[in-house]
């Protein structure tokens, strides 16, 4: 079947970094993404990878390791609009086509 | 504005009511999805359309019936639903099935429904 972990809460004091992960467990791999969102509205696009290593852009960044099934999203200089839940999706080619699974989000509060 | 319009936004119904909803994509995507979102649960991938086609159904019930009349449209109809079906429910657009680029998928930004 297809697997993917993240901590369900986190909380984090404005100003400071945090690190999200994702474990993953899946066949047909083709890329992993990390959207946000905030309460109420639809998921934003953040970041994506396909090749191990680190993509930055701006205040997030996000690593992955496909031998490890193993993804973090780092979020630096962290705001109070950055409380959102932070889901993280591995594409899969699955039945002749690509689609999209997800993990069950990750609940971000950010503290003055 | 997302691109993907989803509506009604909120919408409360009966057990015995019939309700549809409705997702429009302004990108020229050829494929849309629709999700269900219950909370602190993954996002349950539904139905897959592709140029109007079903491609996929996830085992879903029959009291959701899916329409896409055309590559912009989407609809979900509903009826007989279950207190157990109250969700955000999702609609989401890409280029195409096959598409391995950067973007994913856009969503919209839902219809929380209750059933009462």
């Amino acid at each position: 079947g297809q697997n993917i972990d993240q901590p369900t809460e986190m909380t984090a004091t404005e100003g400071a970094i945090v690190q999200i992960n994702c474990t993953y467990q899946t066949s047909g791999f083709n890329g992993l993404f990390w959207y946000q969102q905030h309460a109420g509205e639809a998921p934003t696009f953040l970041s994506y990878n396909v090749l191990d290593g680190l993509e930055e852009k701006g205040r997030f960044s996000s690593f992955l390791s496909r031998s490890k099934g193993y993804s973090y999203l780092l979020l630096k200089e962290l705001q109070m609009k950055d409380s959102a839940s932070y889901l993280c999706a591995v594409r899969v080619l699955s039945g002749g086509y690509n689609k999209l699974i997800f993990g069950a989000g990750t609940r971000l509060a950010v503290h003055p | 504005e997302t691109g993907v319009t989803q509506t009604p936004r909120h919408l409360v119904m009966g057990m015995t009511n019939k309700k549809s909803l409705k997702c429009e994509q302004h990108l020229g995507h050829n494929a849309m999805y629709w999700y269900k979102q219950s909370a602190k649960k993954p996002l349950e991938l539904m139905f897959v359309y592709s140029l109007e086609e079903r491609v996929e159904n996830n085992s879903v019930p029959s009291r959701f019936s899916p329409e896409c009349p055309n590559s912009s449209h989407l609809f979900l109809h509903l009826h007989t639903l279950q207190p157990e079906d109250s969700a955000l429910y999702l609609c989401a657009s890409s280029q195409g099935l096959l598409t391995g680029d950067g973007y994913g998928y856009t969503f919209g930004s839902g219809t929380r429904l209750t059933v009462v």
